[in-house]
């Protein structure tokens, strides 16, 4: 079984920049999460989506914060701009309505 | 609203050494609760789980107890190794069944384990 498979594993980029972030979750999980995690703030989520349908944005930092699911092995996360506070280790988890949640090795954004 | 509460790190230990790490949690109803574990450079991976009071998680030699008179879900290693040097996470679900809702995170325990 393949796992959560996220890319970029690494991302440097200029501030203002957009920053496209994916994820494939495992296939027949339908619940998908996205999550930051920092030193000072420790891992936050920001979205999840159950059945490619957005169920919970609010902890999507600001409007320059985006995400979507097209369909059920893909969901991108977007910074447009983006800022060097925006930098920080996004993890993007899956899982079925009752299990554990499986993460990605995540992507390491740097905004300079 | 839901929160968890971890003992700040780093907690270091020789090997061999007996690990407690204190998680603590504020939560409505009967929330499931979870010990995830951070490798350096991976995600998060699911250490054990228990999903309602008195259970007993365990994997791999840790063990957690759901307290519910004291909202509590410590984690315990008789005899910890250098490979148990990690971030430890605990976290809760409000749902029971534990899957497929957000959960909430305590804020990650690093722990070095020296020879």
């Amino acid at each position: 079984d393949a796992g959560v498979i996220q890319s970029p594993r690494h991302e440097v980029t200029e501030m203002g920049q957009e920053v496209t972030l994916r994820c494939k979750p495992i296939s027949g999980h339908d619940y998908l999460f996205w999550y930051r995690q920092t030193m000072m703030r420790g891992l936050e989520l920001l979205i999840y989506f159950n059945n490619n349908v957005p169920i919970d944005d609010s902890g999507m930092p600001e409007d320059r914060f985006s995400a979507k699911m097209p369909n059920a092995s893909f969901s991108t996360l977007k910074i447009q701009p983006s800022e060097p506070r925006d930098s920080a280790v996004y993890f993007c988890a899956s899982s079925r309505q009752t299990g554990e949640l499986f993460f990605g090795e995540g992507s390491r954004l740097t905004v300079l | 609203g839901n929160s968890v509460t971890q003992m700040e790190g780093p907690v270091t230990l020789s090997e061999e050494a007996f690990l407690t790490i204190n998680c603590t949690y504020t939560a409505t109803g009967y929330p499931s609760l979870f010990w995830y574990v951070q490798y350096p450079g991976e995600g998060l991976q699911l250490l054990l789980k228990a999903t309602k009071a008195d259970d007993k998680g365990s994997n791999k030699g840790f063990e957690a107890t759901y307290r519910k008179e004291t909202t509590s879900f410590h984690l315990e290693k008789g005899s910890v190794q250098v490979s148990d040097s990690a971030v430890y996470f605990c976290a809760l679900s409000p749902s029971l069944a534990g899957g497929g809702n957000k959960l909430t995170f305590g804020t990650g325990t690093q722990l070095k384990v020296e020879l």
